[in-house]
């Protein structure tokens, strides 16, 4: 059982460049996550599913896009990296236990942009 | 709307004192539950613990305990003889509402713990 799976551990791209981090989670989980964490800020949601096939955005989706084709695995794209994308990215998965729902976090994705 | 302040960005402390990291949140929801991640060098999150707003019985597991304090709005997180592989960056994290497809959890920006041997 490998929890929560995160692809590549790090990466370098150069401002406009594209590039898919991958998140697999088999955990048969129902909800999953993509937070960007940045020094002082803790972590924010940038978009998020409940389900295979659903996506919603959350408190930081712009210039990300996602996919959720198969229930564990959620994708996050970045069409045109800038500076500012520089971040920590971490997934996460749940299951929909009720109100006491816990999410569990994959290892992170360091990605750098030129 | 919510929020998360852990006032504390940094904290040192030696080996096999105690501390405690502090966590304020704001909400207007009844209902809501409260966490603690940790984070340690190795860079994954790591949960710790879950409470909701009806329960404030504080809880111990092991050298860690929680203290939850509606009244003030609190949920600290106490380290008894502190280790240093207690260091790490700590997170309280909120997620508020009645239970409904992904729920968003909102994080405070982490205290650093640093325990020094």
């Amino acid at each position: 059982n490998a929890g929560v799976t995160q692809t590549p551990k790090f990466r370098v791209l150069k401002t406009g460049q594209s590039m898919t981090l991958l998140c697999a989670q088999d955990m048969n989980h129902e909800y999953m996550y993509w937070y960007r964490q940045d020094p002082g800020m803790g972590l924010r949601l940038i978009h998020y599913s409940v389900g295979e096939g659903t996506t919603a955005k959350g408190e930081v989706p712009d210039g990300y896009n996602v996919s959720r084709l198969k229930k564990q695995n959620f994708l996050l794209g970045l069409e045109s990296a800038a500076p500012s994308q520089t971040s920590v990215y971490f997934c996460a998965s749940s299951y929909p236990s009720g109100p006491a729902e816990t999410q569990y976090f994959g290892p992170g994705t360091r990605l750098l942009v030129l | 709307a919510q929020k998360v302040t852990q006032a504390q960005t940094e904290i040192s402390v030696v080996e096999k004192e105690d501390v405690t990291l502090d966590c304020v949140y704001e909400t207007r929801d009844t209902t809501y539950y409260l966490f603690w991640y940790k984070q340690p060098p190795s860079g994954e999150l790591v949960f710790l613990i879950r409470r909701n707003s009806f329960d404030e019985q504080n809880e111990i597991s092991g050298r860690y305990s929680w203290n939850f304090q509606k009244s003030t709005s609190s949920f600290n997180f106490t380290i008894t003889a502190s280790q240093v592989v207690d260091s790490a960056v700590y997170f309280c994290a909120l997620k508020v509402g009645a239970w409904r497809g992904g729920n968003k959890l909102v994080f405070g920006a982490g205290t650093i713990l640093r325990v020094k041997s």
